[in-house]
């Protein structure tokens, strides 16, 4: 059965880059079959869905963070990672990653990873 | 954008309640929404996908509908286990858009 597990810095300074890495077991992210998403969730408040990667390398992003994210994939490692730019306060939050197949919804998703953007 | 309009944001309700939450499309999404259910900020569970077709393991006491661009999650009848946050998703276009969540607490 597919898990997903988010890694990465739990703090970072407003106005640098934020990394994630969600690692993928029993499953592969080349199959042609699944998107691999990120969502957050600032504490306390609702999902925001970030963005999601094909295995064939399209990248689908929300509008509202477009400028600043980039989703990337490395098949040779079984995962897709995150990058947020420019961070601010307003990006502190839950960071999770899941699957989507093709006119599924978001299963399964990773354990969440909390990442704080202070100095 | 499509926006997902959810309702109410908070209910009280006692255990054996049937309880109902919905969820509007600002535009038509056809079937493509999902309910999930998170507790305590943990990751958010799938309930049904497609508006009214069940995951596999979620109890019977959850159904979903779809009236137009209306969603409808019900629980039959409240269980402990079942008091939690519920967020709807639609996922016909980007961006993906989900609702504002509803919570559901013991009265």
């Amino acid at each position: 059965q597919v898990q997903l597990q988010e890694s990465g810095p739990g703090l970072v300074k407003p106005s640098e880059t934020l990394s994630l890495t969600c690692t993928v077991s029993g499953g592969s992210i080349s199959s042609s079959s699944y998107y691999w998403g990120w969502i957050r969730q600032p504490p306390g408040k609702g999902l925001e869905w970030i963005g999601s990667i094909h295995y064939n390398g399209n990248t689908y992003y929300n509008p509202s963070l477009r400028s600043r994210v980039t989703i990337s994939a490395d098949t040779s490692k079984n995962h897709f990672s995150l990058k947020m730019s420019s961070v601010t306060a307003a990006d502190t939050a839950l960071y999770y990653c899941a699957r989507r197949a093709y006119g599924d919804p978001f299963d399964p998703w990773g354990q969440g990873t909390l990442v704080t953007v202070s100095s | 954008d499509i926006q997902m309009t959810q309702s109410p944001s908070s209910l009280s309700a006692s255990v054996g309640d049937r309880v109902t939450i919905t969820c509007r499309a600002s535009q038509s999404i056809n079937s493509w929404l999902a309910w999930y259910q998170q507790k305590s900020e943990k990751a958010p569970k799938s309930l049904i996908y497609a508006a009214s077709n069940l995951q596999s393991g979620v109890p019977s006491r959850f159904s979903g509908s779809r009236s137009g661009t209306d969603f409808t999650l019900t629980i039959s009848s409240l269980q402990p286990e079942d008091f939690a946050t519920y967020y709807c998703q639609q996922y016909n276009s980007y961006p993906l858009t989900f609702g504002g969540g509803t919570k559901v607490e013991i009265k």
